[in-house]
């Protein structure tokens, strides 16, 4: 398994304001991921956060509205611009060790904008 | 892309029977199915997985089916316990699990 710590574990925040939400992994990670769950809904990809490099969106999903950042093999952040009340929703890190390997999920963050 | 339907959305149980959860997909070139718990305030935790060259894995009171042919994946839950009440999820990917395409999710409930 992989222990994974997300911060905040929750926030309330300003329409309009952008909060940055951060994804520490206890030992290097082939790959990370950020989720988007929507309150009582599934989990949806929003990208891959590629080590060094711009991260990869899903579709639906702009760099503008969510910035992702992955230095190194062990910490990522996601950034949500711009914020509006159809953002709230709880926003999970997602780690893969290596290939063909299960993942691992974050306790998640709960984002409420009001 | 893939799309994973998932029945029942709720489900009641007596504490010691068993309950079962199914999943459709769509793609079949899907070949890694997980199964996740998520109880609440908490992110989701893996329980079980399986991948396409096998139709059955079981991990104690848990058991996942595959049957490819029908692109449908299936949760067994033996001997239930209150503990196992919480919300889970199956998944499908391509390949691993990079990039993970889950159902709408289960609420289970177990009565004592």
């Amino acid at each position: 398994s992989a222990v994974i710590s997300q911060k905040p574990s929750r926030d309330i925040c300003q329409r309009g304001t952008s909060l940055t939400i951060q994804c520490q992994v206890d030992s290097q990670v082939t790959m990370m991921f950020w989720y988007r769950q929507q309150p009582g809904q599934s989990l949806t990809l929003i990208a891959t956060a590629n080590q060094g490099s711009e991260a990869t969106y899903e579709s639906g999903f702009v760099i503008d509205k969510f910035p992702i950042s992955r230095p190194n093999l062990t910490f990522s952040t996601l950034t949500v611009s711009n914020m509006s009340p159809e953002d709230s929703s709880i926003y999970l890190c997602s780690v893969v060790r290596g290939q063909n390997t299960e993942a691992f999920f974050g306790q998640g963050t709960r984002l409420t904008v009001v | 892309g893939e799309n994973v339907e998932q029945h029942p959305s709720t489900l009641s149980v007596q504490e010691g029977d068993s309950a079962v959860i199914k999943c459709t997909y769509s793609d079949s070139a899907s070949n890694y199915f997980p199964w996740y718990k998520q109880e609440l305030g908490k992110g989701p935790q893996l329980i079980i997985d399986i991948r396409s060259n096998v139709g059955e894995k079981k991990d104690q009171r848990i058991a996942v089916t595959l049957n490819k042919t029908a692109k449908h994946f299936s949760l067994h839950i033996t001997e239930t316990q209150p503990e196992d009440s919480a919300v889970y999820f199956c998944a499908a990917s391509i390949g691993g699990a990079n990039n993970l395409f889950f159902g709408t999710g289960t609420r289970l409930t177990v009565i004592p």
